[in-house]
């Protein structure tokens, strides 16, 4: 059974620092890997789709990558600014999509 | 990339009622999903409905309970039937557009609250 965890599961930061977040499954045996972000209340918007032959994927800020052999991922947010304040949730899609529990970051002014 | 709205934003309702929720995309879609996302926890897919066939559901959801139309390619409703409290959640529907090498794009969810 193919299990997401995402570490850490909460983490506060000046603004200005880069930071990473961290995701990790079980089953290699993935299509692709999704970062997603959620603001309170509100659905989920897509940031970065990393597919399973590729190592990682780049968005402005936004950096993934992707080890499926070690069932990682990792996404990287250079020059962390207030607005990126949000809960970020990794997915692995194997038929469905399977989330992480989340990363809940708050970025300090 | 696709458009969702989904109807109500939230709502407020009493055990033992049940609640329709709507979801329409801008673009005619195979694959439409609906996922509950509970306080504090992550999102759990509840069943997946393509056109033109039953829903099919996952573990700990049944039909009864949830029932799901899908009457045409850009809309789909779930139902959230003899409500409890246990019920309260965010639901959320998405939609992907091609096979599962595609990205998920999902509505902005329906706050339900049961009292």
């Amino acid at each position: 059974k193919q299990e997401v965890t995402q570490i850490p599961a909460a983490l506060s930061v000046p603004e200005g620092e880069n930071l990473v977040l961290n995701c990790s499954f079980t089953d290699s045996a993935i299509y692709n890997l999704q970062w997603f972000r959620q603001d309170p209340g509100k659905g989920l918007t897509s940031l970065l789709l990393i597919q399973s032959s590729q190592r990682e994927q780049t968005s402005g800020r936004l950096n993934a990558s992707l080890d499926k052999s070690s069932g990682r991922s990792t996404l990287y947010i250079a020059a962390s600014q207030p607005g990126d304040s949000a809960t970020y949730l990794c997915a692995v899609a194997t038929g469905k999509l399977i989330f992480g529990q989340g990363t809940t970051l708050q970025v300090k002014p | 990339s696709a458009v969702i709205s989904q109807k109500p934003s939230r709502d407020i309702c009493q055990r033992g009622t049940s609640l329709t929720i709507q979801c329409q995309v801008d673009s005619q879609v195979t694959m439409m999903f609906w996922y509950r996302q509970q306080p504090g926890q992550s999102l759990t897919l509840i069943a997946t409905a393509n056109q033109g066939s039953e829903a099919t559901y996952e573990s700990g959801f049944v039909i009864d309970k949830f029932p799901i139309s899908r009457p045409n390619l850009t809309f789909s409703t779930l139902t959230v039937s003899n409500m409890s409290p246990e019920d309260s959640s965010i639901y959320l529907c998405s939609v992907e557009s091609g096979h599962y090498t595609d990205t998920q794009y999902f509505g902005p969810g329906t706050r339900l609250t049961v009292l």
